[in-house]
């Protein structure tokens, strides 16, 4: 069974880094491509990054291009989102996903909170 | 790939069919997905390719279109159903989502 537990959200004044994890089980990351979608507060959904499941290639959106890294340990099953220079705006629940044509599970989130 | 829904809420009664729409500004061909999203929680993948209904979802949903245009029908609707509803692009980096259609109970 796919399970994906997100941590490593919390409270962060402007400009400063934090780094998000997403523990994944029941699949392994290298056969698939590995997503970070996020939700402001009463706020539709945001697709922030993904990352192939070769790790070959990486794309961000314009939001957050620049300052947000994706990346991922394959021996600890890991997906992480580092993210530099935070800003108010990006306050939301972040959400780790598995997302194919033909398939989709989603962690239930680690919040994010931007704010001096 | 901008994603447009209509309408962005709708009131409707238990029993009534429903239909929501995305409008994409360039053509997605059927890499489209509908997901349901209840307060609190994860959103839920409903329909894939389209069109293609996703295991353990009821029947009662469906979802056709290709190219630009695209619905999601719910033929009769069932009080755990009201929820907000977004499509999603998977044509290419960026994906997007639509803005959400807020499905509340008349």
């Amino acid at each position: 069974q796919v399970q994906l537990v997100e941590s490593g959200g919390g409270v962060v004044q402007p400009g400063r880094s934090l780094r998000l994890s997403c523990v994944a089980s029941g699949f392994t990351l290298s056969s698939i491509a590995m997503h970070w979608v996020r939700q402001g507060p009463a706020k539709g959904l945001e697709w922030v990054a993904v990352i192939s499941y070769d790790g070959s290639n990486k794309y961000y959106a314009d939001s957050v291009k620049g300052r947000f890294t994706i990346s991922r340990d394959i021996s600890k099953s890991t997906l992480y989102l580092q993210m530099n220079s935070l800003r108010v705006e990006d306050t939301a629940l972040y959400y780790c996903a598995s997302i194919t044509g033909t398939a989709a599970n989603w962690g239930q989130g680690t919040l994010v909170t931007v704010s001096s | 790939i901008q994603l447009t829904q209509s309408p962005s809420s709708l009131s409707a009664s238990v029993g009534d069919r429903v239909t929501i729409t995305c409008r994409a500004s360039q053509d997605i061909s059927s890499f489209l997905a509908w997901y349901q999203q209840k307060p609190g929680k994860a959103p839920n993948l409903l329909i894939y390719t389209a069109s293609t209904l996703q295991s353990g979802v009821p029947s009662r949903f469906s979802g056709s279109g290709s190219g630009t245009d695209f619905t999601l029908t719910i033929s009769s609707l069932q009080p755990e159903d009201f929820a907000t509803y977004y499509c999603q692009q998977l044509n290419s980096y960026p994906i997007t989502f639509g803005q959400g259609t807020r499905l509340e109970i008349k």
